[in-house]
């Protein structure tokens, strides 16, 4: 069975630092996705990583994959407000079938 | 672009009932997924749909069922209804054959349960 962890589950920042969230898996797998969810909302798709060493940038935020280890990192660098929300990576459990295995999320708090 | 439009997207039901939710996929999109979302268990993949035909089924009881027309729009069906289903349901579409497999996800479908 496919198990999604990240960590950390909570974290409160200030603007302006630095943070990276983990995604560990369990199974070999080379597409991983990162959503973004604010309360009460849906998923926002950040990334999507289709291989090993993959790496995308978006603004503040980064994503990257190293299906060896099987980890993925969400990267974010000098952190604003708006960045606050909870967010989860997921993995493609066959490749092609569209069944995600979602990690718990990060709820993630930056403050002024 | 339309985005995934679900409906209705609050709804509140007493147990024992049943419930029935649409999702209808961006234009062109083929494959259609359900997605239960609670804060005990997060965000767990309900069934997936392509071309009418259900490709992949979740960890769920047969209470939950559902289904696609041929114009990809898709619907779920939840009979018997119990506390523990009430939640956030999620459906996302993507064009089937395309290297990213990027989902999309529509606003959701909240259903309480009492």
């Amino acid at each position: 069975e496919l198990k999604v962890e990240q960590n950390p589950l909570f974290l409160s920042m200030q603007e302006g630092k630095n943070y990276t969230i983990y995604c560990n898996y369990s199974t070999t797998s080379d597409r991983l996705y990162w959503y973004r969810q604010d309360p009460g909302k849906s998923l926002e798709s950040l990334f999507v990583l289709l291989s090993n060493g993959a790496v995308k940038q978006e603004g503040r935020l980064m994503a990257s994959l190293d299906t060896k280890a099987r980890l993925s990192t969400l990267h974010i660098t000098a952190a604003v407000h708006d960045l606050s929300a909870t967010y989860f990576c997921a993995v493609e459990l066959i490749q092609g079938a569209q069944k995600l295995v979602f990690g718990q999320g990060t709820r993630l708090t930056i403050n002024p | 672009k339309a985005g995934v439009t679900q409906t209705p997207r609050y709804l509140i039901k007493t147990r024992g009932q049943q419930v029935t939710l649409s999702c209808s996929p961006i234009s062109g999109h083929r494959s259609v997924s359900w997605y239960q979302q609670t804060p005990g268990q997060g965000l767990q993949f309900l069934f997936e749909y392509f071309s009418e035909t259900q490709r992949n089924k979740g960890n769920f009881p047969g209470r939950f069922s559902g289904r696609q027309f041929s114009n990809s729009r898709s619907e779920m069906n939840v009979s018997t209804l119990e506390l523990g289903d009430s939640a956030l349901y999620l459906c996302a579409s993507s064009l089937f054959g395309q290297a990213t497999g990027e989902l999309f996800f529509g606003e959701g479908s909240r259903l309480t349960v009492l």
